[in-house]
């Protein structure tokens, strides 16, 4: 089984809205990843997590929160976004071999999300 | 990571081979490359990666530059279902699993 699974696929949610994306793999994966993406442009990293403590966040706002509850869940929590946070966001996983190596991240379909 | 270049958009008919080709004159000699393809409406997902030698799967084929300062992915038998953006990622193996950091990629259109 090689997937990682986005709940929920679609989300519309006002700007004092706060709701939460969900991830979920079961490959056994130690690293997970949140990116976003905007219409027609490339994926960009948020947060990466390893071995569930959060190893890098790429200067995002806090109105995003992330959490990894355990080794095959992440979270990500949004309160007070606006409308220019509308994008996909992805969530990948990869199993976090150490360093030499270079794993391949497994993606998930995303959540289409907008901010009214 | 070393900074990649690829053409914005090619175009291929159904069953034609076709060439993607990614620039990285600054990759380094711990430098992956590697390649991912984003389908429409879906997550990127792993097609091939490669060092120095080509390389090939059941996706593609990798062809590497002696100098390794370019490389081309290299889909034998292109189908409508290739349809997607295709992304040339250089990794660094000595720094561990850096993530994906994502170029604009060529989005590649297949014609019937």
């Amino acid at each position: 089984d090689t997937e990682v699974t986005q709940t929920p696929k679609h989300l519309v949610m006002g700007m004092t809205n706060k709701k939460s994306l969900k991830c979920e793999q079961h490959m056994g994966h130690r690293a997970m990843y949140w990116y976003k993406q905007k219409a027609k442009k490339p994926p960009e990293l948020m947060f990466v997590y390893s071995y569930e403590k959060l190893s890098i966040n790429e200067s995002v706002p806090s109105r995003f929160s992330p959490e990894c509850p355990n080794s095959s869940l992440l979270n990500l929590h949004l309160h007070a976004l606006q409308p220019e946070d509308s994008a996909l966001y992805l969530c990948a996983s990869s199993r976090q071999q150490g360093s030499r190596s270079t794993d391949t991240q497994y993606f998930g379909p995303g959540t289409r999300l907008t901010v009214l | 990571d070393a900074k990649t270049t690829q053409p914005n958009s090619m175009e291929s008919n159904e069953e034609e081979p076709v060439h993607l080709p990614c620039n990285h004159s600054t990759i380094s000699g711990t430098d992956y490359i590697h390649w991912y393809r984003q389908l429409p409406s879906q997550g990127p997902e792993y097609v091939i990666h490669g060092l120095t030698s080509n390389v090939n799967n059941r996706m593609a084929s990798l062809a590497i530059a002696e100098d390794r300062k370019s490389s081309t992915l290299i889909l034998h038998r292109a189908t409508l279902r290739d349809a997607a953006v295709y992304y040339c990622i250089l990794r660094d193996v000595i720094s561990g699993n850096t993530p994906l950091v994502f170029g604009k990629g060529t989005r590649l259109s297949v014609i019937a």
